[in-house]
Formats: structure tokens, C-alpha cells, sequence
């Protein structure tokens, strides 16, 4: 198991700014993603956060408008780059604590752009 | 085409009722994984089931899955208020047995009315 504290947990965002949501877990973990939840939707995979090294981005998703960070194995940060009203989503940071097991996702970061 | 489909889109029950949702994905699969979201929250992983496995249990809930039909179905019995969510089923595309590279179904939005 693990805790996982997103923040902010919500913002209101002027367009054309940026914002960064960081993702602390409670343990060292391997694996750690970002998805996006726009309104009445499911979630999409956005990238998979690497611990020393750039992330792996998802196709439709790139790095100048989504960089992400991953400084050691309990935390990471996206950025949310140059924002628009289409941004406007739930964005939410999961981590896979054993390899196999099912994920652990966060309260995630309600989003909302004027 | 994207995995994991689920039906109906939205249900609502009294409480006591059973609630069964849903899902179908198109390509083969090491397992399939249900969450719940609550208003305003992260996913909660309620329950996992292999691919050699037909049905599974936790507590109040039964999954199956037939691989044939590339179909699975969450039942929860005996409903109560606070299951007032939506469900999500998701499949895995990660290479070694990892569980990274979910990808979701668009959900079922469950309201147990009291």
C-alpha cells in the first residue's frame, strides 16, 4: 500500500499560464504515472514518470506542454504548460508499488481554466 | 479501438438492490482491474482478476470474466448509499507483468438512492 498527497488539490487558472502539481508518495516507489480526467470522462495515461531520466510520454501527449520531473523515487511534479480552457480536466498522479499489484492513485488536481 | 467499455453508462438503484456493471475490452489481457471514484476523488482499486481466473469475490462484490467473450462484469450486492460512485474497469499493457500502461473504460456512474 501506499499514501499518496497531490497538490493542489484544485486551482482556477488564468489562460495562458502554467502550473505545477507535485505528487509525494509515502514510500520509495519504481513506477509512478500521470493521468488526465477531463469532465465526464475516464482517464487517459499522459506519461510515466522515470526516476534520473526524461519521461515517457503517451501518443497525443508531449513534453514542452506536459514536462514532468522525477528528482528520487517518492516524488515527482507535471506541469500543466501555456494553459487553455481545453486543460480544464482532473489530472491525477498514481504510482505502482510492487510490480503486478494494482495501482495507487491520488485525490488528483481539479483543474479549471478561465 | 480502446479497451475496456463499460455498460450501462450510468445506473441508478434503491438501496438493497444488486447493481451489475459492465465491460468489455478488445485485445488480450494478463488481468482486468476495477476502481471506484467517488465525487471529487481518486480511483480506489476494489478488486483484480487474472485471466486464467472466471470469478472472483470481495466482500460484497463478484467480478467475472470470460476471456472468450472479452467481457467482464462487477455485481454488488445488497447496495447501500455510500456506493454512490463511478466504476471503472481498466486493463493493463504493460510489458513483465507490470501493471503500468492502464487504460480505462469510460465508466459506469452508479447512484444508490435511500
Amino acid at each position: 500500500s501506499a499514501v499518496i498527497s497531490q497538490k493542489p488539490s484544485r486551482d482556477i487558472c488564468q489562460r495562458g499560464t502554467s502550473l505545477t502539481i507535485q505528487c509525494q508518495v509515502d514510500s520509495q516507489v519504481t513506477m509512478m504515472f500521470w493521468y488526465r480526467q477531463q469532465p465526464g470522462q475516464s482517464l487517459t495515461l499522459i506519461a510515466t514518470a522515470n526516476q534520473g531520466s526524461e519521461a515517457t510520454y503517451e501518443s497525443g501527449f508531449v513534453i514542452d506542454k506536459f514536462p514532468i520531473s522525477r528528482p528520487n523515487l517518492t516524488f515527482s511534479t507535471l506541469t500543466v504548460s501555456n494553459m487553455s480552457p481545453e486543460d480544464s480536466s482532473i489530472y491525477l498522479c498514481s504510482v505502482e508499488v510492487t510490480q503486478g499489484q494494482p495501482q495507487h492513485f491520488g485525490d488528483g488536481t481539479r483543474l479549471s481554466i478561465l | 479501438s480502446q479497451q475496456g467499455e463499460e455498460d450501462p453508462q450510468a445506473l441508478s438503484i434503491q438501496e438493497g438492490e444488486n447493481a451489475t456493471m459492465n465491460c468489455s475490452y478488445k485485445t488480450s489481457i494478463n488481468n482486468l482491474q476495477w476502481y471506484r471514484q467517488n465525487s471529487g476523488r481518486g480511483l480506489v482499486h476494489l478488486i483484480l482478476i487474472r485471466s486464467n481466473e472466471r470469478e472472483k469475490h470481495s466482500g460484497r462484490l463478484r467480478v467475472t470474466l470470460d476471456t472468450s467473450k472479452k467481457s467482464s462484469s462487477l455485481l454488488i450486492t445488497a447496495s447501500r448509499a455510500a456506493d454512490t460512485a463511478s466504476y471503472f474497469c481498466a486493463t493493463p499493457g504493460g510489458s513483465g507483468g507490470s501493471n503500468y500502461k492502464l487504460t480505462f473504460g469510460k465508466g459506469t456512474l452508479l447512484t444508490v438512492n435511500p
